[in-house]
């Protein structure tokens, strides 16, 4: 059993649609990451949540701590916000990753 | 300033031999981390380094497995006796004391053992 699962494992969007995506995890965790892998394999950091809901520019990353669950929001998605998505837990010593959800967003 | 860096980008290698993997974080980051990216796979955690302190090894794969940081800087990951389970991209990330949410990755080295 994976510690991260996240869905859908494919997303494909028309440009300007509202995209979800979705982690539940099943460790205790200090926090969880939102990570963005760009089709070149560059990594880039988006979201640490500990509680509650953040925003950054379009994308917007709620997590619910009672019932393990987050959730990565694109309003507005852009063809450049095509990339893997990946989502992440840090137990205080451990990482665990999700198999990331590949997402394309068509012009 | 510079990002996180990482030699050698490729590597290639027989199996039975050792590779050293190197990474330079970004100056003034005392946190290093390293990942591993099997194809078609998630991103694997392996071991960080925060500060002074011992790292966790439970995340190593094996005991083939080693990672050092000297001078609270630079860090190797050593694979002895390297198995063809260990191709992948080796990817370091290094961030700010206690700021793990804000870890920035470097480029990779693909590890490919024939």
């Amino acid at each position: 059993k994976n510690e991260v699962e996240q869905s859908p494992q494919n997303l494909t969007a028309q440009e300007g649609e509202f995209i979800t995506i979705n982690c539940s995890y099943s460790v205790g965790i200090s926090a969880l990451h939102w990570l963005q892998q760009h089709p070149g394999g560059g990594i880039v950091s988006l979201f640490m949540l500990s509680s509650g809901k953040k925003k950054h520019g379009r994308l917007i990353a709620t997590i619910n701590i009672q019932e393990k669950h987050s959730s990565l929001h694109i309003t507005a998605s852009h063809p450049r916000d095509s990339a893997v998505y990946i989502c992440a837990v840090f137990t205080g010593n451990q990482f665990y990753f999700g198999t990331g959800t590949s997402l394309t967003v068509i012009p | 300033g510079a990002g996180v860096s990482q030699s050698p980008s490729n590597k290639v290698t027989e199996k039975g031999k050792d590779v050293e993997l190197r990474c330079d974080p970004i100056s003034g980051h005392t946190a290093l981390y390293w990942y591993r990216q099997s194809l078609g796979q998630g991103l694997e955690f392996l071991i960080y380094f925060q500060g002074n302190s011992a790292p966790d090894k439970s995340g190593l794969p094996s005991d083939r497995f080693s990672a050092e940081r000297t001078g609270g800087s630079v860090s190797t990951l050593t694979i002895q006796r390297t198995q063809q389970e260990d191709s992948a991209v080796y990817l370091c990330a290094s961030s700010f004391q206690g700021r793990i949410y804000e870890q920035y990755f470097g480029p990779g080295t693909r590890l490919t053992v024939t």
